[in-house]
């Protein structure tokens, strides 16, 4: 089954400035990807997902993420964070039928004033 | 309906009962899942759903757990002789072919 590694468990950042959230996978067939948030005491909303044509993939609330299929990346990033990002993001990977999906640990992303 | 529904919320039970965990997916989404997240953790897999049939199940964690789907729509998840370490937030999620996963709000279960 496909696995994924996010490196990073906690994130604080400053508000405005820029990050990163890292998520690399293992898969041994051709893969979908997703960030999930979320958000304290809500469920998991979808941020964006890759299913197939350009690597750079655009999401809700000004994130976007890119596929690097030789590194097996799907990182996430947003070039200016707001307070209301803090929140729980997950990487998720599924196989190219969308079946048995796995997800990381999780990275807390706390965005400070 | 609109949204994936899980039932109930909230179920506080003892030690050694047995529990029923209910998922409504979105009409028409083939795939069905379920999750189990503890506090601090990513959704653990559980099993997974297409149509009737569990075409996944390998994250039970034993055999206390078991999960059915007999008409291919609602799913429950049972478990019996609950034990403290089963307290957890239990997700489901659903899918159709090619699209992702929508997830509902979860049931909290918490075995005293």
């Amino acid at each position: 089954a496909q696995s994924v590694t996010q490196l990073d468990s906690q994130v604080p950042v400053f508000e405005e400035a820029p990050v990163e959230l890292r998520c690399n996978y293992s898969s041994s067939v051709s893969v979908y990807l997703f960030w999930y948030v979320q958000y304290p005491n809500q469920g998991l909303q979808l941020l964006l997902k890759y299913l197939s044509g350009s690597t750079l993939v655009k999401g809700i609330n000004g994130f976007e993420a890119e596929f690097n299929k030789s590194q097996t990346s799907f990182h996430l990033r947003k070039p200016s964070v707001h307070i209301s990002d803090t929140a729980e993001y997950f990487c998720a990977v599924s196989d190219d039928n969308n079946n048995d999906m796995r997800f990381g640990a999780g990275t807390r992303l706390t965005v400070k004033p | 309906g609109a949204g994936v529904s899980q039932t109930p919320s909230n179920k506080v039970t003892e030690k050694g009962k047995y529990v029923e965990l209910r998922c409504d997916p979105i009409s028409g989404h083939t795939a069905l899942y379920w999750y189990r997240q503890s506090l601090g953790q990513g959704p653990e897999f559980l099993i997974y759903f297409q149509g009737t049939g569990a075409a996944d199940d390998s994250g039970l964690p034993n055999d206390r757990f078991f999960a059915v789907r007999p008409e291919g729509s609602v799913s429950t998840l049972k478990i019996q002789r609950t034990e403290r370490g089963d307290s957890a937030v239990y997700l489901c999620a659903s899918s159709r072919p090619g699209g992702p996963a929508f997830f509902g709000q979860g049931t909290r279960l918490t075995v005293v």
